[in-house]
């Protein structure tokens, strides 16, 4: 079974640009979690979603924005891009009724 | 407001038992997880424990939780060169994972 994938595995953006990220979850899997892991920063949570809604966001400005679409994909969207929004982007999902978590590869983004 | 803590570095000999451990404060967590991440990769999942559990073990990873404390540890036994990673502790509460800063653990031959 298919685990916990995402797309672009990096991409490299300049500042003021926009950068879309991609992830699907496990088969079964409605909830994805974006993370953000930037040098120093340790993991930092950015937004949940669940059966499509966006349920949690983490203390990060609005141009940091996703959905989820009806096949439980997940898109994160970064508009404006800083120089400090280069990190290692993580997402992660999970059955609603289920204790496992599984995280992807990452996308690791880069802003020059 | 939500914390997780864990001690940044842990150096064992190959052979020997590591244990990394973690504190947190949110009592509403309902689940406790380990993370692994090697070098440039992402987290991959070596164990969890419901909050209402004390202790689980799985091969060569045992999980113990004292709630009353809001401790968490994972050992490992018989560690290996190939453990040497960095492992995150997390608590799981309120629609999102709070991870620790992630313990650097260094196995030496």
């Amino acid at each position: 079974e298919a685990g916990v994938t995402q797309s672009p595995t990096h991409l490299i953006k300049t500042r003021g640009q926009q950068a879309t990220l991609r992830c699907s979850p496990i088969s079964g899997h409605t909830s994805v979690y974006w993370y953000q892991q930037a040098l120093g920063l340790g993991l930092q949570f950015l937004l949940w979603y669940d059966e499509g809604e966006e349920r949690n966001r983490g203390n990060f400005p609005p141009r940091f924005s996703g959905r989820q679409f009806p096949n439980y994909s997940s898109e994160l969207n970064v508009n404006a891009l800083e120089l400090e929004d280069s990190a290692l982007y993580l997402c992660a999902t999970k059955d609603r009724g289920a204790g496992e978590l599984f995280f992807g590869e990452g996308s690791r983004l880069t802003v020059l | 407001g939500e914390d997780v803590e864990q001690s940044l570095f842990l150096s064992v000999r190959e052979g020997d038992s590591s244990v990394i451990n973690c504190t947190y404060t949110d009592s509403s967590s309902t689940y406790l997880y380990w993370y692994k991440q090697e070098p440039g990769a992402g987290l991959q999942l070596l164990t969890y424990i419901f909050s209402n559990m004390d202790m689980k073990q799985d091969q060569r990873l045992t999980v113990l939780l004292n709630k009353k404390d809001k401790h968490l540890s994972l050992r490992i036994a018989d560690t290996q060169t190939g453990d040497s990673a960095i492992y995150f502790c997390a608590e799981y509460g309120t629609g999102k994972l709070i991870f620790g800063q992630g313990t650097t653990l260094q196995v030496k031959p």
